[in-house]
């Protein structure tokens, strides 16, 4: 079974660009997460999608992150303009709807780095 | 507010056995996870508590007590692969599916 993806591994953009991270959950898992890490912090929670919608989106940092999971497959984390601040290791996890295992498979993370 | 505190490393000699704790002041507390996770990979699960009492599974165990706010990662025989992050996270009442982590204990095993 193919874990969760995720692309790109690194992005270097500078700041005021664009990034659209890409998430890919385990094949019929419904539940999709974003976490963030800044170096020296713990992760964070950014949102939590439940097949193409919105559960809880209580850890977005604000207006410039926009996440979108159209037919409840993918998901997409784009960062729009980027600041010096949302630099960070971007995680994204999956898990089964609500009665299966509460546990959540992580992928290996985007490293984004705004110069 | 939430808070979790791990201790940040910890070191340890091969085939010995290493207790991580953490502690936990949360609002409406859920359960309980613990996460390893190798540097440049992605976390990997461990174990999940909810209830108090002890949990083993293979060299790994870990213990939960919902009255004391505590929980710790117990591991015994440890291997150089052991070497590792471990993740303490918790979910609360209202959304059990958003993890809220600690720091996180860096563990490195001597030969």
């Amino acid at each position: 079974e193919a874990g969760v993806t995720q692309f790109p591994s690194h992005s270097v953009i500078e700041k005021g660009q664009t990034v659209t991270l890409r998430c890919d959950p385990i094949s019929g898992h419904d539940n999709l997460y974003w976490y963030r890490r800044v170096m020296g912090k713990e992760i964070k929670f950014l949102l939590h999608f439940v097949k193409e919608s919105k559960q809880d989106e209580s850890g977005m940092p604000n207006n410039r992150f926009l996440a979108e999971r159209t037919g409840g497959t993918y998901s997409t984390l784009k960062v729009q303009p980027a600041e010096l601040e949302d630099s960070g290791v971007y995680f994204c996890a999956s898990s089964q709807l609500a009665g299966g295992s509460l546990e959540q498979f992580f992928g290996p993370g985007t490293r984004l780095t705004v110069l | 507010g939430q808070n979790i505190d791990q201790p940040t490393e910890m070191t340890a000699t091969e085939g010995a056995i290493v207790q991580i704790n953490c502690t936990y002041q949360t609002s409406g507390f859920n359960g309980l996870f613990w996460y390893q996770q190798h540097a440049g990979e992605a976390p990997t699960f461990l174990s999940y508590n909810v209830l108090d009492g002890l949990e083993e599974k293979g060299r790994f165990s870990s213990f939960l007590s919902r009255s004391k706010g505590y929980s710790y990662l117990l591991l015994k025989e440890l291997q150089m692969k052991d070497s590792a992050s471990y993740l303490c996270a918790v979910t609360v009442a209202g959304n059990n599916r958003k993890l809220i982590w600690g720091l996180g204990t860096s563990l490195a095993v001597n030969p």
